[in-house]
Formats: C-alpha cells, structure tokens, sequence
C-alpha cells in the first residue's frame, strides 16, 4: 500500500521559478525521505527529515514538516533545466513494518 | 565508488515464462532492497536482506517471485510464471546499515532498473 500522496501530480514552471510540492500520509512516522528520479533511471535520495524535526535545507531544496496535518512539502527555489524529474515522498511508519513506504510522486517539468 | 549495478536493463518475455533479475550493491552495503515499480507509480518494496538474511518480504508474491542473496553479496530476483501485470521496473537499492532503533535512516542508493515487458 502507498502511505503518501504527492500533490500535485505534475507541475510545469518557467527556469528560475520556485517548484513546491506537497506530500501527505496517513499514520505516525518515524522519518520522511524526499527522492528525485530522472526519466529512466534510478531514484536519488534528496533530504531526510525526522518526526522531531520542522524543517531542513540542503542546497537550493527546502523541506518542511507538519506530523500534526501529517504532511511535508519541498521546495525547489531558482528551478533549473536539470530538476525537471519526478519527485517522490517516502515515509518510514513509526510503529509496524520499518519500511519506506512511497507515495505517487509528482512530475515537474521546468521549460526554458 | 562505483554505484548499484543491475542487468539487464530491459527485458521482453510472454506471459508464463520465467525472468530473472541481477543485483550487485555498493561494495560494503549490508542491506539490499528489491521494489517493484509499475507505471506512473512510486516503487513498493518487494524484499528486503540484511546480509545474506530476509528482514521483509510481506509484498513479496511468493508465488511466483523468488529472490536469494547468496553470501550477503549480489542477489538474484526471480519471477516464474510471469503475468501481464509484472510489467514494470524492477529497483534494487541497497545501504550500509538498514536499520537503526528500528527504524531505516540510512539513505538508499538505487540502481538503473531493469524495465520488464510481459506480452
């Protein structure tokens, strides 16, 4: 079963824009992974942000977390060509099967 | 380092014939992960090794899916009859430690995939 829904499922912005997507889950959470994947490759894992934490940057990506609407978003600011990808959202439950657990993903395409 | 290698990348075969996958992790990495992801999807688990041990294959179809990792190394991902609906990616990932006070935190490193057609 999928615990995450990316929204929205694509977004298309203009080089330069800034890119937000939502994920939402459904139960506690011990972690929530952010991965990037190129079309036709494999996924890269972006940012880790744990149940205790708010809000974490790496770069030009911001991820922030709310465990009491149970939902993150991340932010990509100054888009580039190369970021255009699909985004996913993966949760690691806290109780339960320790596992991470993926949402849909939501398809970006940044135009030139 | 070299990264996560898989072959073949692509695969075409009818339905109710056997396929099988190759997963070779990061050198050093203890724990090995096979997903399965089906079109316009995010990957699911389909088993995951600690060394050369089975921690989590609850999603796995035993069925039809096998999968070993002889000597906590490579590992071999095995569907036999396959189906229509077994069309997808298959993703093998693997970390150096999977999981910490119960919980996975350490990042995973994912290969290229192997894209599975079944006719």
């Amino acid at each position: 079963s999928q615990q995450g829904e990316e929204d929205p499922q694509a977004l298309s912005i203009q080089e330069g824009e800034n890119a937000t997507m939502n994920c939402s889950y459904k139960t506690s959470i011990n972690n929530l992974q952010w991965y990037r994947q190129n079309s036709g490759r494999g996924l890269v894992h972006l940012i880790l942000i744990r149940s205790n934490e708010r809000e974490k940057h790496s770069g030009r990506l911001r991820v922030t977390l709310d465990t009491s609407k149970k939902s993150s978003s991340l932010l990509i600011t100054a888009s580039r060509a190369a970021d255009t990808a699909s985004y996913f959202c993966a949760t690691v439950e806290l109780q339960g099967a320790q596992k991470l657990v993926f949402g849909q993903g939501t398809r970006l395409t940044i135009n030139p | 380092e070299a990264g996560v290698a898989q072959s073949p990348r692509y695969k075409i075969i009818e339905k109710r014939q056997s396929v099988a996958f190759w997963c070779n992790p990061i050198s050093g990495h203890a724990t090995l992960y096979w997903y399965q992801q089906i079109l316009g999807q995010g990957p699911k688990l389909l088993i995951q090794f600690q060394n050369n041990g089975v921690v989590d294959d609850s999603q796995l179809p035993k069925d039809r899916f096998s999968a070993e990792r002889l000597k906590g190394v490579d590992s071999t991902l095995k569907i036999q009859p396959a189906k229509l609906e077994d069309s997808a990616v298959y993703l093998c990932a693997s970390s150096r430690v999977g999981h910490r006070g119960g919980a996975p935190t350490d990042t995973q490193y994912f290969g290229p995939g192997t894209r599975l057609t079944v006719l």
